[in-house]
């Protein structure tokens, strides 16, 4: 079955950087994409960004555009999220799910288990 | 900056049926691009109830149902159920942000 599975959570001070891994299983990993999600506590979902599968190209939302990188690694079938300069509000759960879309984000169908990132002094 | 608005609650009785908006614009439902729906049980992560506008995962009950119109999309279930009680979230696809949007999202509370 399709699993994602990821990393830990982290706290991190503000201005510090934050590497969440997300191991896919179960499927064909050049055949998806990966989109990652955070939901701050309490608070609704924010699509954060998305990277394809093939030559690693990838659509990241403004809000995060800059300080954010998106990774994968096909050997391992493992995406990676790193987010830099944290801030206070940065402090939420990130999710990644698998990502239909070859060309860019379309829907996500399978989702990881989330992974709380708390930013705090 | 584009939104996907929808009501922040709702509630109906066991045996009911409700339906939640999500209300677009121009720019990404209006547009023609596929909404989805999300549903997101207390303390787990999301999970896809729709997509394409009205296709269903296996596994998905088909008290769950979904329409579109204009700018504006709506997720529908009948027969409501106490483990039908969670968070729901529509999503589209956006042309002038480039990216992916959500709507803020509607809690469901079941009498």
């Amino acid at each position: 079955q399709v699993q994602l599975v990821q990393s830990g959570g982290e706290v991190k001070k503000p201005g510090a950087s934050v590497k969440v891994s997300c191991k896919a299983s179960g499927y064909n990993f050049m055949n998806y994409g990966i989109t990652w999600v955070r939901q701050a506590p309490g608070q609704g979902l924010e699509w954060m960004g998305w990277i394809g599968p093939n030559n690693g190209e990838t659509n990241y939302a403004d809000t995060v555009q800059g300080r954010v990188t998106m990774t994968t690694d096909t050997s391992t079938s493992t995406a990676y999220m790193e987010l830099r300069s944290l801030r206070s509000d940065d402090t939420a759960f990130y999710y990644c799910a698998r990502d239909k879309g070859l060309g860019g984000p379309l829907y996500f169908d399978s989702w990881g288990q989330g992974t709380l990132v708390t930013v705090s002094s | 900056q584009p939104v996907l608005t929808q009501p922040p609650s709702l509630s109906g009785a066991q045996g009911q049926r409700v339906t939640i908006s999500c209300t677009g614009s121009s720019s990404n439902i209006g547009a023609g691009y596929g909404v989805q729906w999300y549903q997101q049980l207390p303390g787990t992560a999301p999970k896809l109830l729709i997509s394409g506008d009205n296709d269903r995962p296996s596994g998905v009950p088909d008290r769950f149902s979904a329409s579109k119109s204009g700018t504006s999309a709506s997720l529908a279930i009948s027969g409501l159920q106490a483990e039908d009680e969670a968070d729901y979230y529509c999503q589209s696809y956006d042309s002038g942000l480039s990216g992916s949007l959500f709507g803020g999202g509607t809690k469901l509370t079941v009498l």
